[in-house]
């Protein structure tokens, strides 16, 4: 079964410095990975997602990922962090349909 | 419209009343969500339908249960919940079909508190 761990459960940074947030997946098939980011009392947006094909993923808000099969990680990163960033981030991983599975969460605190 | 809706936003009942919790959109998704998220943890699956039939439950209690009137609409039934119960309730919805690499659309939630 597919699952995902997130390596760090908070992230602090200051403004405008980059920032990595980590997730390592396990499956035993193909995968289909995400990350979400969700702000205080709202539901979850979709920041980006790897079906397949080039193994980095820009997604919005200026946040990549890239798709490392070996290390078998899905890292985020920002080069440049705002204010506004700070939120929970959460990796997750799907392997048949309408089967998503998230990972803890990255609260991620950006200082000014 | 790319929107998932969910009403009401905030909800406190008592252990022995009935509420429902409502979830609606209009993007053509046949396939709908509830999940239930805790505070500091990630949302936790609980009931999935797609194409307005019950195909995934999480083995919730019975006290929840869930309703799909049409494509649009979800709706979760509340009875006899304990303050254990109390959480944030998301609904999502997607494309069933086209492999698993759907993307789930959000709605805001509904924070629960049962007392």
């Amino acid at each position: 079964a597919q699952s995902v761990t997130q390596l760090d459960s908070q992230v602090p940074v200051f403004e405008e410095a980059p920032v990595e947030l980590r997730c390592n997946y396990s499956s035993s098939v193909s995968v289909y990975l995400f990350w979400y980011v969700q702000y205080p009392n709202q539901g979850l947006q979709l920041l980006l997602k790897y079906l397949s094909g080039s193994t980095l993923v820009k997604g919005i808000n200026g946040f990549e990922a890239e798709f490392n099969k070996s290390q078998t990680s899905f890292h985020l990163r920002k080069p440049s962090v705002h204010i506004s960033d700070t939120a929970e981030y959460f990796c997750a991983v799907s392997e048949t349909a309408n089967d998503m599975r998230f990972g803890a969460g990255t609260r991620l605190t950006v200082k000014p | 419209d790319t929107e998932v809706t969910q009403t009401p936003k905030h909800l406190v009942m008592g252990m022995t009343n009935k509420k429902s919790l409502k979830c609606e959109q209009h993007m053509g998704h046949r396939a709908m969500y509830w999940y239930k998220q805790k505070a500091k943890k990630p949302p936790e699956l609980m009931f999935v339908y797609s194409y307005e039939k019950l195909s995934i439950n999480e083995s919730v209690p019975s006290r929840f249960s869930p309703e799909c009137p049409n494509s649009s609409l979800l709706n979760l039934h509340l009875h006899a919940l304990q303050p254990e119960d109390s959480a944030l309730y998301l609904c999502a919805s997607s494309r069933p079909r086209g492999g698993p690499g759907n993307e789930q659309f959000f709605g805001p939630g509904t924070r629960l508190t049962v007392l």
